[in-house]
């Protein structure tokens, strides 16, 4: 099973600062990498597919990188609504394994 | 409007049963992945288990290998998961989860239901 690791846990940062999320893979997935984002009360919608793609209507601040094992999740500019938990989820291998998260706070 | 509707979500004691279903409408439903999908404490979230469109796959995480059986009815457009042997640690919220698996966004999960809870507690 791949496991994926994200950090850091909690993120707690002021709107219009940067925000970097991390998700390292225990072994290479390839581009298989997607994100998501969790508000509260909701289900995860999909921001991110094949490591920096942005599904439909996610705003440009959203951005992803990586290959192999180690990619970055960047939110350029931080606005109120932002304020979620963001998961890291891996399709290359099954069973498909999801990151264990990170919260991002807003000050 | 998509929409995926669980059911059969509740309190079961540790070794108990339990079958959830899902009720799909608004996409065609045939022609997606069906999967279940949970989540522990609003937090931590576990691909349980998939089924290709026809039915003629099933893919099972180690956790629950041997004790669920998802199934479905595109007759219905319905998801199932059969439960057996449950554990404390199979608490969860447990989502009916969509994707079309024809590349791009869609080999990623598209539709989520809202969840259904289960609790296995003595």
């Amino acid at each position: 099973e791949v496991v994926l690791t994200q950090s850091p846990a909690t993120l707690s940062l002021s709107p219009g600062e940067r925000a970097t999320l991390s998700c390292r893979a225990s072994q290479s997935i390839s581009n298989y990498l997607g994100w998501y984002q969790q508000k509260p009360g909701q289900a995860p919608r999909l921001l991110i597919y094949d490591v920096f793609n942005r599904a439909t209507g996610i705003p440009a601040r959203f951005s992803g990188s990586g290959s192999g094992t180690d990619f970055t999740l960047t939110i350029s500019s931080l606005e109120p609504e932002d304020l979620a938990l963001y998961y890291c989820q891996q399709r290359g291998n099954w069973p498909f394994t999801f990151g264990q998260g990170t919260k991002l706070e807003i000050k | 409007e998509v929409q995926l509707v669980e059911s059969g979500g509740g309190l079961v004691q540790p070794g108990g049963s339990l079958r959830l279903s899902c009720a799909a409408s608004g996409f065609t439903f045939s022609s997606y992945w069906m999967s279940w999908v949970r989540q522990v404490s609003g937090k931590g979230l576990e691909w349980v288990a998939n089924i290709k469109q026809d039915a003629s796959e099933e893919y099972y995480g180690d956790s629950v290998k041997g004790r669920f059986t998802i199934s479905r009815d595109n007759a219905k457009n319905s998801l199932y998961v059969q439960m057996h042997s449950l554990r404390v640690e199979d608490t969860a919220v447990y989502y009916c989860v969509a994707y079309s698996g024809t590349g791009g966004p869609s080999e990623y999960i598209q539709y989520w239901g809202q969840g259904t809870l289960v609790t296995v507690s003595s």
